[in-house]
């Protein structure tokens, strides 16, 4: 069994749709980590929680939020979707023994019309 | 603002020659770094790193050089196998700073291993 697990994996909506992504982890780890990849930019860095209590904007947090519901689980959402959010989106996950080795899921990959 | 740049989108090697792939940085502050290996419809997959305080680390067929000084870090693959074929990111971390755990990444280099 997958340790990173993301739902849904593809996902196609309408602008203005609001929109969950959800992200589980069986590692145990406290650190959970929302990306996204855009063709020629990389892996870039929406929100990061180091734990259930904590939240913290990452590089481009603009138009997402999110949730930590428990330590397992880290959720993101686009309350109004909008197209050039279309983009694959991972979730990874750290421990604060190694904090550094980000390990992350399979991706969804998101398309908005 | 690139902190981490992969100058090569792409690179195509020969089954059992050396594959090299690089990755500079302009943060001084970053002094951790690792490479990721990504394959299509998966997530990436931690692959080697190294702090700063080495210049070089080397795990079975895979070897990160670092030089701190032109803020250069490269991975050679010897022998290159083609289930090596997949992309690389390069990625930096600030340990010693409120953004600790915080990885920047490079825009990847996609490796063909060729027969």
């Amino acid at each position: 069994d997958a340790d990173v697990t993301q739902t849904p994996r593809n996902r196609i909506t309408k602008t203005g749709k609001r929109i969950m992504l959800e992200c589980s982890q069986t590692k145990g780890h406290d650190r959970m980590y929302w990306y996204r990849q855009d063709p020629g930019l990389g892996l870039r860095l929406i929100y990061y929680s180091f734990d259930v209590k904590d939240i913290n904007k990452g590089e481009i947090s603009d138009g997402y939020s999110v949730s930590r519901q428990a330590q397992a689980k880290f959720s993101l959402s686009l309350e109004s979707a909008i197209p050039n959010q279309t983009a694959l989106y991972f979730c990874a996950t750290s421990d604060l023994r190694d904090r550094e080795t980000q390990y992350f899921g399979p991706g969804t990959r998101l398309l908005v019309l | 603002d690139q902190q981490v740049k992969q100058n090569s989108p792409s690179l195509s090697v020969q089954e059992g020659r050396i594959s090299i792939l690089n990755c500079d940085y302009t943060n001084s502050m970053f002094d951790y770094f690792l490479w990721y290996k990504k394959y299509p419809a998966e997530g990436p997959t931690f692959l080697i790193s190294i702090s700063s305080i080495k210049d070089k680390n080397e795990d079975g067929r895979f070897t990160v050089f670092l030089n701190k000084s032109a803020k250069h870090l490269s991975l050679h693959i010897v022998p290159s196998q083609p289930g090596d074929s997949a992309v690389y990111f390069c990625a930096a971390s600030a340990t010693g700073t409120g953004t600790a755990s915080k990885l920047t990444f490079g825009t990847g280099t996609r490796l063909q291993v060729t027969l």
